[in-house]
């Protein structure tokens, strides 16, 4: 059985305030980790795709890293805005010869004005 | 361009009854996967296809479930007699698997709900 996790679980924050979450993932035959947003009501958007160990990604304010051999990933926002209120999920590929992503179950971030 | 778009985007269906739900994939994307996230859960994969064919069903949880794609393009998963356990949001996503993109770009959901 393959678990995705994520922590923690729901995130409040005021604006303006950074702050980061956990996926944590097997790390044995790893392929690829996904990062996806979900705002109620839309479809997931796409984050980052990160595929190898030590790779860091940023897109604006949002940035995340990757450990292979440790089965981690951290997601950091800077600066949070209101807008930035949403599910964060992660997902996991292993092994090249499979399209399925196992999903965690997401963090909840809400940002206060 | 156009995203993933998916029909309805609500359902409310009796216990026992037969649904269809739609997926619209991103023109040109060869690959379609269907998966549903239930209350509390991550999105569980149920089937992925490459063109017309099923590459991976192993997600779907029984034969109530089936899904196909006729043409390579539009895609129906299709479910019967339904159960209370059967509602959640249904999300499909396409992706253009083989030219080296990994990512899968989802549609809205269909969020199903069985009385």
């Amino acid at each position: 059985i393959l678990n995705v996790e994520q922590s923690p679980q729901s995130l409040h924050v005021q604006e303006g305030d950074s702050t980061n979450f956990t996926c944590s993932f097997p790390s044995s035959n790893f392929y690829a980790l996904h990062w996806y947003r979900w705002e109620t009501a839309k479809s997931p958007e796409a984050l980052f795709v990160m595929t190898l160990n030590g790779d860091e990604k940023k897109k604006g304010r949002i940035s995340a890293t990757l450990n292979t051999k440790e089965g981690y990933s951290y997601l950091y926002i800077k600066g949070s805005q209101p807008e930035d209120s949403a599910t964060y999920l992660c997902a996991f590929r292993r092994g090249y010869n499979t399209d399925k992503l196992i999903f965690g179950t997401g963090t909840r971030l809400q940002v206060f004005p | 361009g156009a995203g993933v778009s998916q029909t309805p985007s609500n359902k409310v269906t009796e216990k026992g009854k037969y649904v269809e739900l739609r997926c619209d994939p991103i023109s040109g994307h060869t690959a379609l996967y269907w998966y549903r996230q239930s209350l509390g859960q991550g999105p569980e994969f149920l089937i992925y296809f490459q063109g017309t064919g099923a590459a991976d069903d192993s997600g779907l949880p029984n034969d109530r479930f089936f899904a196909v794609r006729p043409e390579g393009s539009v895609s129906t998963l299709k479910i019967q007699r339904t159960e209370r356990g059967d509602s959640a949001v249904y999300l499909c996503a396409s992706s253009l698997r083989g030219t080296g993109s990994y990512e899968q770009y989802f549609g809205p959901g269909t969020r199903l709900t069985v009385t």
